[in-house]
């Protein structure tokens, strides 16, 4: 059964680039499926924010509240997918979840990780 | 502001019976599926349906779910302390071409 394991700097300075990494296990994400590789965030306290998603094609679909800051991208080497967010600012402080699902339903979670943003 | 609209809170005793609403539009409920997610505190949010009103392996039946037009409703029967939890609907926005959730309704079993 798949896994998903999140990594990454949990401490990001104001104006820098958040990346994070998830680690996938027990399935690939280069193979051919329905599958697509997800990004949702959490603020502390608060629900749910979906960042983006990425096919096993490349194909990508973001956030359009963040799509100009936001880059989805596959390791197909390491079977890893990975999150930059650029030019951070305090309100990109939560908790970054890894998902695999279809284009809307995410499936299989990561446990999770906690960025903050300050100085 | 959600693009989803949930109340943010519901509560009903053991035993009974809770329902948890999800309202949006006709770019996103009104024609995609609907899944529906529980979070308990400090836990990553676990699928409970998907596609309108399916059930993952594992999750008992006393979940359900129904979509109508451009509304969504979970269903949750035989109250147990143990599920009180938040609760998140999702799906896609043809219109955003991008995920969007509700805000979440928080469950307590009195």
């Amino acid at each position: 059964q798949v896994q998903l394991q999140e990594s990454g700097p949990g401490l990001v300075k104001p104006s820098e680039t958040l990346s994070l990494t998830c680690t996938v296990s027990g399935g690939s994400v280069s193979t051919v499926s329905d599958y697509y590789w997800s990004w949702i965030r959490q603020p502390p306290g608060r629900g749910l924010e979906w960042i983006g998603n990425i096919y096993y094609s490349g194909r990508t679909s973001y956030n359009p509240s963040l799509k100009s800051r936001v880059t989805i991208s596959l390791d197909t080497s390491k079977n890893q997918f990975s999150l930059k967010l650029s030019s951070v600012s305090a309100s990109d402080t939560a908790m970054y979840y890894c998902a695999r699902g279809t284009i809307a339903v995410a499936g299989t979670w990561g446990q999770g990780t906690l960025v903050i943003v300050s100085s | 502001q959600s693009v989803l609209t949930q109340p943010p809170s519901v509560s009903a005793a053991p035993g009974q019976k809770v329902t948890i609403s999800c309202s949006g539009s006709s770019s996103n409920i009104g024609n995609n599926y609907v899944s529906w997610y529980q979070q308990f505190p400090g836990t990553a949010p676990k699928l409970l349906i998907y596609e309108n009103n399916k059930r993952p392996s594992g999750i008992p039946d006393r979940f359900s779910a129904s979509k109508s037009g451009t509304s969504a409703t979970l269903g949750i029967t035989g109250l147990q302390t143990g599920d009180e939890a938040d609760y998140y609907c999702g799906t896609w926005d043809s219109s955003l071409s991008a995920g969007v959730f509700g805000g979440g309704t928080k469950l307590t079993v009195l």
